[in-house]
């Protein structure tokens, strides 16, 4: 079956311009995770929704990031004001919540701010 | 703090042998752990996991060890193969309730010699 999408898969944004990342998760989730990944690190929990509802914003690093999954399914990632140190691949993952606790993962969109 | 770390940061294998990448934690609490493998431009792709109740699981030419004395993760893969070349990410997966973010180590790149 169709793993988690993302999209897009490369977006450029000058300093000071708003962003907004699309996952689309494996049909039937229950679970969503946002992760930041810079380059050459492991990947970094931005936050965690279980169905509609976002249970852990915990490592959003401020207040100029913003997610949401208003029907439970497709989840956006916004940053506004973009920064250079927001440079770095955003990942999604899904999981079944119900039978396994694997995650799995998008491609990622691999965000870059001049 | 609390965190997952792998104890090299490169490791080169001869393609046919077998390999093995370790991983160190140091949450006692942890009970799931992931292995991830991760291609340039790709995300971390599912390889095994393995629950805290178990010190051993096997897949298909991989092996997953767990040494909760010592808080120590192993995975071993069978004749390597030019495809194994990737960076692998140990991952632990704590449960205290609804939150079940994952905290990533910082990767170790295996490269497979022809």
């Amino acid at each position: 079956g169709a793993g988690v999408s993302q999209s897009p898969r490369y977006k450029v944004a000058k300093r000071g311009q708003d962003v907004a990342l699309r996952c689309d998760p494996i049909s039937g989730h229950v679970s969503l995770f946002w992760y930041q990944q810079a380059l050459g690190q492991g990947p970094e929990f931005l936050t965690y929704f279980q169905n509609e509802a976002q249970l852990d914003k915990s490592g959003l690093p401020s207040d100029r990031f913003f997610a949401e999954r208003p029907e439970g399914s497709v989840s956006t990632l916004k940053i506004q004001r973009t920064q250079q140190e927001d440079s770095a691949v955003y990942l999604c993952a899904s999981r079944d919540g119900r039978i396994t606790d694997t995650q799995y993962f998008g491609p990622g969109t691999r965000l870059t701010v001049l | 703090g609390e965190s997952v770390g792998l104890h090299l940061p490169t490791l080169s294998v001869q393609e046919g042998d077998n390999s093995i990448i370790n991983c160190a934690y140091s949450n006692s609490a942890s009970d799931y752990f992931i292995w991830y493998k991760q291609e340039s431009g790709k995300g971390p792709q599912f390889i095994i996991d393995i629950r805290s109740n178990m010190d051993k699981r096997q897949g298909q030419r991989v092996t997953v060890l767990l040494n909760k004395t010592v808080k120590h993760l192993s995975l071993q893969i069978a004749a390597t193969q030019p495809g194994d070349s990737a960076v692998y990410f140990c991952a632990e997966n704590r449960r205290p309730g609804a939150n079940s973010k994952l905290t990533f180590g910082k990767g170790i790149t295996l490269s497979v010699r022809p």
